[in-house]
């Protein structure tokens, strides 16, 4: 089961604009990563949030992490076209071992 | 070099044949993972091992099996490989624990005919 709804699925914007990447759930998490992956290669982290309400920046991209611990966000300003590619949200779930449950990841194209 | 190693890292095999995928990490992580990833599913977990002779189900571990022997390799199994298991397959590891970071292998892209 799919814990984690990102959206959008897609998104295709030009080279400046900004935009926010969204990842919901119903569940708790006890820590919410996101990823970056590349056509042929595995995620790569970006950041790892873990208390509500916690605000993270990594250069132009800032992350959110909800005050319940139920959400997050990806917000990225004045987007580059090295910025395109997956986008995958992750919560760690606690209550039974350590799962790791991913969204099914916002696809991103930027174009110059 | 600190890497997670799998392979082969494309094969295509027939139903039923059993197969394995092997995976190695160099960095004594205690925590190993296995997902795969199908187009609109994104990724899943199929098992993880918190440590060696520990391992526990994810999210879709029907048809799979692993092993966790030692604390560097950790194997999936097919024993009987059906084409809806055909998919990109990732290996990952980290330190112990949820929270930490995933390092993820280069993916073993698995066709069953």
């Amino acid at each position: 089961t799919q814990l984690l709804e990102q959206s959008p699925q897609f998104l295709s914007i030009q080279e400046g604009e900004n935009l926010t990447v969204y990842c919901n759930s119903s569940s708790v998490f006890s820590s919410l990563q996101w990823y970056r992956q590349e056509p042929g290669e595995g995620p790569v982290l970006l950041v790892t949030v873990v208390t509500g309400g916690e605000v993270k920046k990594l250069k132009r991209l800032t992350f959110q992490f909800g005050d319940a611990r139920k959400d997050s966000s990806l917000h990225i300003t004045a987007a580059q076209p090295g910025d395109t590619g997956l986008y995958l949200c992750a919560g760690w779930m606690t209550n039974s071992g350590y799962a790791l449950n991913f969204g099914k990841g916002t696809s991103l194209l930027v174009t110059p | 070099e600190a890497q997670v190693t799998q392979n082969p890292r494309y094969l295509i095999t027939v139903t039923g044949k059993k197969l394995t995928v092997t995976c190695s990490q160099n960095m004594n992580h205690e925590y190993m993972s296995w997902y795969r990833q199908d187009p609109g599913l994104g990724l899943r977990q199929i098992y993880y091992s918190m440590n060696v002779e520990v391992t526990d189900k994810g999210d879709v571990p029907e048809g799979y099996k692993v092993s966790r022997k030692e604390k560097r390799n950790f194997p999936l199994i097919l024993e009987s490989p059906s084409p809806n298991q055909t998919s990109l397959y990732f290996c990952a590891s980290s330190p112990p624990q949820g929270g930490y970071e995933q390092y993820f292998g280069p993916g073993t892209r698995l066709t069953v005919t």
